[in-house]
């Protein structure tokens, strides 16, 4: 399979206990997008990378998340000091650079429970 | 007010019924996507446009840019049809970032 994975597909946790999330986009996408997506509602942009920089991070990412793509290519976000309110579905996609046009490549998801 | 709006929220149709969903945007786009979400899973694409009208298989989807709104047509619906069916949008001023904004969904159960 030569899409977008996601790993773990969910994670139970305890409130306060930091949690680390891993996307794999496709291998020669250069893009890659974080967002969260809360139940009933539509996913939320959260974080972009191209290749290994940051360019751009939502209001929605407050101090206690972080997100890191070092080589380029897998990223990994990672929570600290977890809250209820955290609990969510965490997307990745990715995509090629360039052009008004581009389309966007989604993983299964990582489902975090905050308990 | 949420910049990109779809209607109905929650849909219920029998087999075999032409299913219409909407989605009206308040930003200027330079694409719109419709995407399909089953329960716990991810999210597929279905469709990317900026103008006009695109066909695959049973879906339909139209965009009027002017009228900045687009349509999710599925003719002769079938029970594996069931999912959420999300909108999403690029704004034109976006920059370089290309992220979308998303509607809530729209959740479709097709009954046998």
């Amino acid at each position: 399979d030569t899409g977008v994975s996601q790993n773990p597909r969910h994670k139970i946790t305890k409130r306060g206990q930091n949690v680390t999330f891993r996307c794999d986009p496709i291998s020669e996408h250069n893009r890659l997008y974080w967002y969260r997506q809360t139940l009933g509602q539509g996913p939320e942009f959260l974080t972009y990378f191209q290749n290994e920089a940051q360019l751009e991070k939502s209001r929605l990412l407050s101090d206690r998340f972080s997100a890191e793509r070092p080589k380029g290519s897998f990223s990994t976000l990672e929570i600290q000091r977890t809250e209820q309110g955290d609990s969510a579905m965490y997307l990745c996609a990715s995509s090629l650079a360039g052009g008004p046009y581009f389309e966007q490549f989604f993983g299964p998801g990582t489902r975090l429970t905050v308990l | 007010k949420n910049e990109v709006e779809q209607s109905p929220q929650n849909l219920t149709a029998q087999e075999g019924e032409f299913i219409t969903i909407n989605c009206s945007y308040s930003v200027g786009i330079s694409a719109l996507h419709w995407l399909q979400q089953h329960p716990g899973g991810g999210i597929v694409s279905l469709f990317m446009l900026s103008s006009g009208k695109k066909k695959h298989g049973r879906l339909i989807a139209t965009i009027n840019i002017q009228e900045k709104h687009s349509s999710l047509h599925i003719t002769a619906s079938h029970p594996r049809d069931s999912a959420v069916y999300i909108c999403a949008v690029r704004p034109s001023l976006g920059g370089a970032t290309n992220k979308l904004i998303f509607g809530t969904g729209t959740l479709l159960a097709v009954q046998p």
